[in-house]
């Protein structure tokens, strides 16, 4: 069965960095795109970007530009998430998503699983 | 960026009522777009994907239509199981954006 396991919570100071994983397992890792999305406490949803884990090319959001940085490592089958100059904005939860195959082949599912997330706090 | 406007943002419906949530785009999305149900505590899960999909073993009562900028998301008839909040996602554009989310809360 398809499984993103999410690292654990994680307390940041402000200007720090905080890199995160996402373990795939269940399928073939570098078979499906990976996406980051963000919550902030009791708020909505915010795309953060993907990354292709077959040969590693990504896209971020315009408002993570210069701070996000998604990479991976096939052998383990885990992607990571480095989100760096933490302000106290940066205060959500964070999952990673796969973009699936539709059940008929034709086409894909976008964010058919997601992990449990990660709650990352940022306070001094 | 594509904006999403959900409406209503919270709705309060009993058992067996049939309710509808809207998505509009602020342009042509052609179909790319989901409907997601998120739980407290959880993350979202996937319900309706390609605008009028369902997907794999989601209750049939769920149903979503629309194409352009004008979507809907409909449950037929509400169960308890049914509270939660709704989100609706476009992908056909750089940024992804998920709209505002609808607070349903069974009476």
């Amino acid at each position: 069965q398809v499984r993103l396991e999410q690292s654990g919570a994680e307390v940041k100071k402000p200007g720090a960095s905080v890199k995160l994983s996402c373990k795939a397992s269940g399928y073939s890792f570098s078979g499906n795109y990976l996406h980051w999305v963000r919550q902030v406490p009791g708020l909505g949803l915010e795309w953060m970007g993907w990354m292709n884990p077959d040969g590693g090319a990504t896209a971020y959001a315009q408002n993570f530009q210069g701070r996000l940085t998604m990479t991976r490592d096939t052998s383990i089958s885990t992607a990571y998430m480095e989100l760096t100059s933490l302000t106290s904005d940066d205060t959500a939860m964070y999952y990673c998503a796969r973009v699936g195959l539709r059940p008929d082949g034709y086409g894909y599912v976008v964010f058919d699983y997601w992990g449990q997330g990660t709650l990352v706090t940022v306070s001094s | 960026d594509v904006q999403m406007t959900q409406s209503p943002s919270s709705l309060s419906a009993s058992v067996g009522d049939r309710v509808t949530i809207t998505c509009q785009a602020s342009q042509d999305i052609n179909v790319f777009l989901n409907w997601y149900q998120q739980k407290p505590g959880e993350a979202p899960k996937v319900l309706i994907y390609d605008a009028s999909n369902l997907q794999t073993g989601v209750p049939s009562r769920f149903s979503g239509s629309g194409s352009g900028t004008d979507f809907t998301f409909t449950i037929s008839s509400l169960r308890p199981e049914d509270s939660g909040t709704y989100y609706c996602l476009q992908y056909d554009n750089l940024p992804y954006t998920f709209g505002q989310g609808t607070k349903l809360e069974i009476k």
